[in-house]
């Protein structure tokens, strides 16, 4: 079955610090992924995605994500995070018709 | 602003009471899906929708549940019959492509909380 797997439930970081969230997916079919982002009181939005090509995607606001098709992994970075970036985080891919979301992980960002 | 916008955004209903949640999305976006996010979850699928089409209702969970969108712009989510375990943020996305379609952005709204008691 298709699944996505966030390892990290709750990340506490200092601003300046490095950022990196785990994702890795289960899905045998053509891999589209995703990252998604809430900030407090605001609806989703997405940060970047993976289609094809290079798989090392830079999305918004410094994020970037490796695309590691041997290690089904979708990791997402960011060298140096901000108090803005206090937000769930969701890795997601695309199965189908659906997105099928991982569970989030909750990143706060101390300054 | 021409985001996705949903209505109410919090629901209050006595468990056996039949709710509506509407959603709408970005003005000529062809595809519209709607999401389940309990507390503590990431969303999950429950229906997709192409214009008018229901295309997808495999992610509904019950009978109870019924989603239309008759004129292809305006979707409403019934729940009939409520049950404290429907009780989740229900999330409504559009797209402007067909599910095939490269970019396949979804655009979401901001939910509609529901509390079944």
């Amino acid at each position: 079955a298709q699944s996505v797997s966030q390892h990290n439930h709750h990340v506490i970081l200092s601003e300046a610090a490095s950022l990196e969230l785990g994702c890795n997916y289960s899905y045998g079919g053509t891999v589209n992924l995703f990252w998604y982002v809430q900030y407090p009181g605001q609806h989703l939005q997405l940060l970047l995605k993976y289609f094809s090509g290079d798989p090392l995607v830079k999305g918004i606001k410094g994020f970037e994500a490796e695309f590691i098709k041997s290690k089904f992994s979708f990791n997402l970075r960011k060298p140096s995070v901000q108090w803005s970036d206090t937000a769930e985080y969701f890795c997601a891919v695309k199965a189908g018709t659906a997105l099928i979301f991982g569970k989030g992980t909750t990143l706060s960002v101390s300054s | 602003g021409a985001g996705v916008s949903q209505s109410p955004r919090y629901k209050v209903a006595k468990r056996g009471q039949d709710v509506a949640l509407r959603c709408d999305p970005i003005s000529g976006h062809v595809s519209l899906f709607w999401y389940q996010q309990a507390l503590g979850q990431g969303p999950e699928f429950l229906t997709y929708f192409q214009n008018e089409a229901q295309l997808d209702k495999s992610g509904l969970p019950s009978d109870r549940f019924f989603a239309e969108r008759p004129e292809g712009s305006v979707s409403t989510l019934k729940i009939q019959r409520t049950q404290q375990e429907d009780s989740a943020v229900y999330l409504c996305a559009s797209s402007r492509e067909i599910l095939a379609g490269n970019s396949y952005e979804q655009y979401f709204g901001p939910g509609t909380r529901l509390t079944v008691t």
